[in-house]
């Protein structure tokens, strides 16, 4: 069982739906969660980070269960722009970061 | 401008040789990190160093080594002991190697075998 595990999708929505993905984590001492977004053939980028009472960054929700050990990434309003990979990061208190293998999003018109 | 760039953006390697990617950044962050992604897959770690003059080894190590002599700089070398080294390759740094620290990632280098 991989230690950070995601639904690799694909995910295809129209413009204007809401999408949510989630992500389980198998190590109990993990101590920050974030969530990346890659672009095709690009780098990944900080999307957000969760924090354990959630947070929420326009249409952007992230949700922390560290009971259940998952993460939740909500989007809500898709627009054309948000398709690309999720990447769900799951960090050590030793620094250390593992990474997902992604949940593809296409938003189509 | 601040950032982290890579050197080249595509690389070819022939059968037995070895090649070294660049990574510099300007950040002035201490920590360093290098990650191989293949297709369809999330990034897994090679190398890492949190401070100069050290580093330690991520989960896929075999083939790989690495230095970290000034702050800006954390070469990777991909050695003929890597017998599957085609990959995108990342570099990111992070202000300190401690868990809530956010990375940056540079553009990547993509390497292929000839």
């Amino acid at each position: 069982r991989k230690e950070v595990e995601q639904d690799p999708g694909p995910f295809n929505v129209p413009e204007g739906a809401t999408v949510a993905f989630n992500c389980t984590y198998s190590n109990s001492a993990s101590q920050s969660f974030f969530w990346y977004r890659q672009d095709c053939r690009k780098e990944p980028k900080l999307l957000m980070s969760v924090y354990s009472s959630g947070n929420e960054d326009g249409r952007f929700t992230a949700q922390l269960n560290r009971a259940s050990q998952y993460i939740s990434l909500l989007i809500r309003d898709s627009k054309l722009s948000d398709s690309a990979t999720y990447l769900c990061v799951v960090n050590t208190n030793a620094g250390k970061s593992t990474f997902g293998d992604g949940t593809t999003l296409t938003v189509k018109p | 401008d601040g950032g982290i760039t890579q050197s080249p953006k595509y690389l070819f390697r022939k059968e037995g040789q070895n090649v070294t990617l660049s990574c510099e950044q300007n950040l002035n962050h201490d920590a360093m990190y290098w990650y191989r992604q293949d297709p369809g897959q999330g990034l897994r770690l090679i190398y890492y160093s949190q401070i100069v003059n050290d580093f330690q080894k991520g989960d896929i190590a075999e083939g790989y080594s690495v230095s970290r002599e000034k702050k800006e700089s954390f070469p990777l070398t991909v050695t003929s002991a890597q017998k599957n080294p085609t990959a995108f390759y990342l570099c990111a740094s992070s202000i300190e190697g401690t868990s809530w620290q956010t990375q940056y990632f540079g553009p990547g280098t993509r390497l292929l075998v000839l």
